[in-house]
């Protein structure tokens, strides 16, 4: 059962928490992706990588890290500096070949 | 700034009626997708549209391109209750390892 995988489904953190959000894919996919989506909008690039070992920055960097040590996984931390981390957090994967992304279901992140 | 602007913010239609979104984007693309998200849930990609094509089908849905306006268009014929979701287009924007430009999206809702 080829797909992408995110987890937890729920999150909720303290203030002052770092705290690392799950991607798995399956689909063979070199390229993978870490998007932030808040309510009434569409989503904002936090970072992306194409290769293992790689990543790159996109627009919301800030207050988040993250790594890529196998194709399979590209975990998303978001640390303590992230000022307003309540959202939604999207992970995608692309054949390099294609320009369609596949996306997992989403971690929605809630800080107390 | 997002690339795509969505209209209308919102539609709400009868079961059996057509649907259409419109999309504007700012700078020139390679191709324009479409995407679907039902609520709380990860996106799924429709369909895609290359820059030298007008129009293209998939089932009940029709994307027009109009590269001379920088405009496209989504129309779901004879609606059903499960087309309700928010329904985004995105421009791949290439300098940024393809990352998706998502506008803000059009809530549609299909009423039974």
């Amino acid at each position: 059962d080829g797909g992408i995988t995110q987890s937890p489904k729920y999150l909720f953190r303290k203030e002052g928490q770092n705290v690392t959000l799950s991607c798995e894919q399956n689909l063979n996919h070199d390229a993978m992706y870490w998007y932030r989506q808040d309510p009434g909008q569409g989503l904002r690039l936090i970072y992306y990588s194409q290769i293992v070992n790689d990543f790159q920055k996109g627009d919301i960097a800030e207050g988040y890290s993250v790594s890529r040590e196998k194709k399979e996984s590209f975990p998303l931390t978001v640390t303590s500096a992230q000022k307003n981390p309540t959202a939604f957090y999207l992970c995608a994967s692309r054949d390099l070949t294609e320009d369609t992304q596949y996306f997992g279901p989403g971690t929605r992140l809630t800080v107390l | 700034s997002q690339q795509g602007e969505e209209d209308p913010q919102a539609l709400s239609i009868q079961e059996g009626e057509n649907a259409t979104m419109n999309c504007s984007y700012k700078t020139s693309i390679n191709n324009l997708q479409w995407y679907r998200q039902n609520s709380g849930r990860g996106l799924v990609h429709l369909i895609l549209i290359r820059s030298n094509e007008r129009e293209k089908h998939s089932g009940r849905l029709r994307v027009t391109l109009d590269t001379s306006k920088k405009s496209s268009s989504l129309l779901i014929t004879a609606s059903r209750a499960a087309d309700t979701a928010s329904y985004f287009c995105a421009t791949v924007y290439m300098e940024y390892g393809n990352k998706l430009v998502f506008g803000a999206g059009t809530i549609l809702r299909v009423k039974s």
